[in-house]
C-alpha cells in the first residue's frame, strides 16, 4: 500500500550545524511533497513543499530536494538554531484509487539543536 | 486571516461513549481533512470533505464518521469509544481547488482521552 519512510527518527546537532532528514515514498503517482514542523502542544505547521515537476526548492535556511526516479526527497536546514528544535514530518500526496489525493505521512524526526 | 480552529481542545470520555469534534477551516477554504495522531501509528488520514461531500476516506472502522456543513465547518464523530481511540485529532484546511492547490494547514488539534 501507500507508504512513506522517514529517517532518522531522532537527530541531534550543534547550533549552527546543518540537519538533513530523508524520506522515501512508495506511490509513483505522488505529485506533492510537503514538510511540517510540529512543536509541543501545537498542530503541524507547513514549512516548505515541493511539486513533482521541480527538483529543488529553497526558502531562507530551509531547502527541499526531490528525486522522482529514486522516489525520495529530503529536507535540509542550514545554520540551525535552538528554535528549530521540534518534530518534523514529511508527507507525500498519494492519489491511490481516487484522483483527489490524500497525504501519507512519515513517522517523524525529532530534531534537537543544542546551544 | 484567522487560522484553523478546533473545539474542544481537550476531552475526556469513557469507553463506550461517543464524541463529536468540531473544525472551522480558514475562511474561503472548502476542503477539510481529518487525521488521527498517536505515538505508535503517527499521523493517519481519516477522511476528507469538500462541498459537504466525503471525497476521500482512510482505513478506519465505521465508528469514525464525519460531515461538513454549507459554511465548510466540519464535525467528526466517534461512536462506541475504545481505549485505543485516545489520540490527538487534527483537522486540516485546504482550498480544495483541484489543480496544484494542495497545501493543507492544520489546526491545534483536539486531545481525546478515553478511560
Amino acid at each position: 500500500g501507500e507508504n512513506v519512510e522517514q529517517h532518522p527518527s531522532t537527530l541531534s546537532v550543534q547550533e549552527g550545524d546543518s540537519a538533513v532528514i530523508k524520506c522515501t515514498y512508495s506511490d509513483s503517482a505522488s505529485n506533492y511533497f510537503p514538510w511540517y514542523k510540529q512543536e509541543l502542544g501545537k498542530g503541524p505547521q507547513l514549512i516548505i513543499d515541493i511539486r513533482s515537476n521541480v527538483g529543488e526548492k529553497k526558502d531562507q535556511r530551509i531547502a527541499v530536494t526531490l528525486n522522482k526516479t529514486a522516489k525520495h526527497f529530503s529536507l535540509h536546514i542550514t545554520e540551525t538554531q535552538p528554535e528549530d528544535s521540534a518534530v518534523y514530518f514529511c508527507a507525500a500526496r498519494s492519489l491511490g484509487s481516487s484522483n483527489t489525493g490524500k497525504l501519507i505521512f512519515g513517522q517523524g524526526t525529532t530534531l534537537q539543536v543544542k546551544p | 486571516k484567522a487560522g484553523v480552529t478546533q473545539t474542544p481542545r481537550y476531552l475526556i470520555k469513557t469507553r463506550g461513549q461517543q464524541v463529536t469534534l468540531s473544525c472551522s477551516p480558514i475562511s474561503g477554504h472548502r476542503s477539510v481533512s481529518w487525521y488521527q495522531q498517536t505515538p505508535g501509528q503517527g499521523l493517519q488520514f481519516l477522511f476528507e470533505y469538500f462541498s459537504e461531500t466525503q471525497r476521500n476516506k482512510g482505513n478506519f472502522p465505521g465508528r469514525f464518521s464525519g460531515r461538513q456543513f454549507s459554511n465548510s465547518r466540519s464535525e467528526m464523530n466517534v461512536s462506541t469509544l475504545e481505549l485505543g481511540d485516545s489520540a490527538l485529532y487534527l483537522c486540516a484546511s485546504s482550498s480544495g481547488r483541484s489543480q496544484g492547490h494542495y497545501e493543507q494547514y492544520f489546526g491545534p488539534g483536539t486531545r481525546l482521552t478515553v478511560t
